[in-house]
């Protein structure tokens, strides 16, 4: 089983409906991360979390929440999707300042 | 502020060709750098990465990048490329700067073709 697991894998969605994309790790890590990667811009940080306790925007937190419900798991939040959130979103974990443990993953397409 | 940048957004290489993939970045302090690799449908996966020490580092699947401090780059080589070395490749900086936060800056990323 992948360290990282991120469900679903991929997920078609109508503007203005709420999704949930969910993120699982094994690796015991403390640091979890949600990245957004769009054509041309690389990845960038939406959400980061060092514990269930504490939660921190990145650099692209409008239109996103999040909840840490426990330290394996970290969960991305779209209250009323619109089309330019279509992206791959990444889920990835950190045992410290140092590299990220990235998932497979999640496709996400608004229409 | 900090940022990366991947001059070349997508490189065609021959079988068998030397590969070399740019990475700058713009950092207050020394860096921890890092390059990434994502195959087709796939997450993304360490290459290798720099912290301090020796400015040559090793990698997996043949790749090796090299640290210049005075020209702010952090390259990535490999002398000769597999088919299977297709894939867009990232690089990223973190370390220190990043408030022990542990987040990434992202390159825009270099997209590898490799002709047969």
């Amino acid at each position: 089983d992948a360290d990282v697991t991120q469900t679903p894998r991929n997920r078609i969605t109508k503007t203005g409906k709420r999704i949930m994309l969910e993120c699982s790790q094994t690796k015991g890590h403390d640091r979890m991360y949600w990245y957004r990667q769009d054509p041309g811009l690389g990845l960038r940080l939406i959400y980061y979390s060092f514990d269930v306790k504490d939660i921190n925007k990145g650099e692209i937190s409008d239109g996103y929440s999040v909840s840490r419900q426990a330290q394996a798991k970290f969960s991305l939040s779209l209250e009323s999707a619109i089309p330019n959130q279509t992206a791959l979103y990444f889920c990835a974990t950190s045992p410290g300042n140092t590299e990220a443990f990235f998932g497979q993953g999640t496709r996400l397409t608004v229409v | 502020a900090q940022s990366v940048t991947q001059p070349d957004i997508h490189i065609t290489v021959s079988e068998g060709a030397s590969l070399e993939l740019r990475c700058n970045y713009s950092y207050g302090a020394t860096p921890y750098l890092f390059w990434y690799v994502q195959s087709p449908g796939q997450g993304l996966q360490l290459l290798l990465k720099y912290f301090s020490g020796d400015t040559l580092v090793q990698g997996i699947k043949g790749f090796e990048a090299e640290f210049k401090r005075s020209q702010s780059s952090f390259n990535l080589r490999k002398p000769s490329v597999h088919w299977s070395d297709a894939a867009e490749y990232f690089c990223a900086v973190g370390g220190p700067f990043s408030s022990n936060t542990g987040k990434l800056i992202f390159g825009q990323g270099t997209t590898l073709q490799v002709k047969p």
